[in-house]
């Protein structure tokens, strides 16, 4: 079975500029949640998905957002980008909410 | 915030048995600990969770005390590719409207040496 892929794994964004990240879960999870990691803040929580619906979200400004599609797929977006948001963004699924988290191989921002 | 504490780092020589500790002195009593690492520049990869029995897989040991204020994790034979960030987590159990959200600490960098 494949794992969590995660699309790009890496780009190169100016200030300013927005950044749409993609997620593919494992075949067959419905829940799909985000993660940004920093050398500073380490591993925050984003937000979360199950069927469709935002279940919860962390405390990120409005410029992060996301969506989950019908096949599971989700996307998170980050407009008006700061220096300060260049991160590694993962994405992790799991069957339904509350079950093993599996993780992706993230997709690594940097922004200048 | 994380709900836990972990030592920064901890050495390890290959092929003996790490013992990694973590204080979760508030723990809730429906609360799971959750064990997680993190391999230099990949995703996060579970490893065990228990809530208050002791636990064992193909990959480690969970000890949990009998208080549930702290638990170890046991690599029972450590090799070079253990070396990693191991995050100890609590986690809210199902039902719950937070359950899927993870709060991670700074976990403890295991560094394994030949």
């Amino acid at each position: 079975k494949a794992g969590v892929t995660q699309t790009p794994r890496y780009l190169i964004k100016t200030r300013g500029q927005q950044v749409t990240l993609s997620c593919s879960p494992i075949s067959g999870h419905r829940s799909v949640s985000w993660y940004q990691q920093t050398p500073g803040q380490g591993l925050q929580f984003l937000f979360e998905y199950f069927s469709e619906t935002q279940r919860n979200k962390g405390n990120f400004p409005g410029r992060f957002s996301g969506r989950q599609f019908s096949n599971s797929r989700s996307e998170m977006n980050v407009s008006t980008l700061e220096l300060g948001d260049s991160a590694l963004y993962l994405c992790a699924s799991s069957e339904g909410v509350g079950g093993e988290l599996f993780f992706g191989e993230g997709s690594r921002l940097t922004v200048l | 915030d994380a709900k836990t504490t972990q030592p920064t780092s901890m050495d390890c020589a290959e092929g003996r048995a790490a013992n990694l500790p973590c204080n979760h002195s508030t723990i809730s009593g429906n609360e799971y600990v959750y064990w997680y690492r993190q391999i230099h520049s990949q995703g996060p990869q579970y490893i065990i969770h228990g809530l208050k029995n002791n636990e064992t897989n193909e990959m480690a040991s969970l000890i949990i005390t009998e208080d549930r204020k702290s638990s170890t994790l046991i690599l029972p034979h450590a090799t070079l590719r253990d070396t990693a960030v191991y995050y100890c987590i609590v986690r809210v159990p199902h039902g719950s409207s937070n359950t899927g959200k993870l709060i991670f600490g700074q976990g403890t960098t295991l560094q394994v040496k030949p």
